[in-house]
């Protein structure tokens, strides 16, 4: 019954290594979203697809490289892992049906990179 | 560019009494929404009220209630009879559209809640 999911939860890597989260959601929602969360929790935007998409691309090093097989799935690949990688990133999918907007979001991948 | 500022970083209530949240945004758009959401230590961001720019009644669920002041560009959240299920992050978000069916949310950097037994 989970409505975004995201694997792994939680995530500790060596830096240089290459990564991927995984997100899917079961609403049938058009749009998704990924958030990196850091230490101070500020939340912020990195991308946004809409149906396969590409719509938001925020200041996001081009190590980080988002895929979006079909419009349930919003994966995140992370090349070259740095220390400042380090972080809780969020899965969010959305749709505006009859004037909704809200976002639902993922548990959220906690990546730790040492 | 649109920014959201929550000024208070950190706040505690007791048990039952009520506690009022800041959020202020800065805009140009006239047609918007903007959200109060909730992160517990399990870290779940959960939806706990929106609020329709283009709506001039503040919107209430449960315990949880707005003041929307559009021309101030405030919307702080009052939470009554505040629960230890309350002890959370609180962050406003303002929503804008980017496109036909995708949206851009901005959040403000969060106000830690604690509530006191």
């Amino acid at each position: 019954d989970t409505a975004v999911s995201q694997t792994p939860k939680y995530l500790v890597t060596q830096m240089g290594n290459d990564k991927s989260i995984k997100c899917e959601q079961n609403l049938g929602h058009d749009t998704m979203y990924w958030y990196k969360q850091d230490s101070k929790k500020f939340l912020k935007i990195m991308f946004s697809y809409n149906n396969k998409e590409l719509i938001i691309n925020e200041t996001v090093p081009n190590r980080f490289s988002p895929k979006s097989p079909d419009k349930a799935h919003l994966n995140l690949h992370i090349n070259s892992l740095e220390l400042g990688d380090s972080a809780v990133y969020f899965c969010a999918s959305s749709q505006a049906v009859k004037y909704v907007y809200e976002q639902y979001f993922g548990p959220g991948t906690r990546l730790t990179v040492t | 560019a649109q920014t959201v500022t929550q000024s208070q970083p950190e706040m505690s209530v007791q048990e039952a009494e009520t506690v009022t949240l800041s959020c202020t945004y800065d805009t140009s758009e006239s047609n918007y929404y903007l959200f109060w959401y909730k992160q517990p230590p399990s870290r779940q961001m959960i939806l706990v009220i929106r609020q329709e720019a283009y709506k001039q009644q503040n919107a209430t669920e449960n315990r949880f209630s707005v003041n929307f002041q559009k021309a101030a560009k405030s919307f702080s959240l009052k939470i009554s009879d505040s629960q230890l299920g309350d002890t959370a992050m609180y962050f406003c978000a303002f929503m804008k559209q980017v496109t036909s069916g995708t949206y851009k949310y901005i959040f403000g950097t969060g106000t830690r809640l604690k509530v006191l037994a």
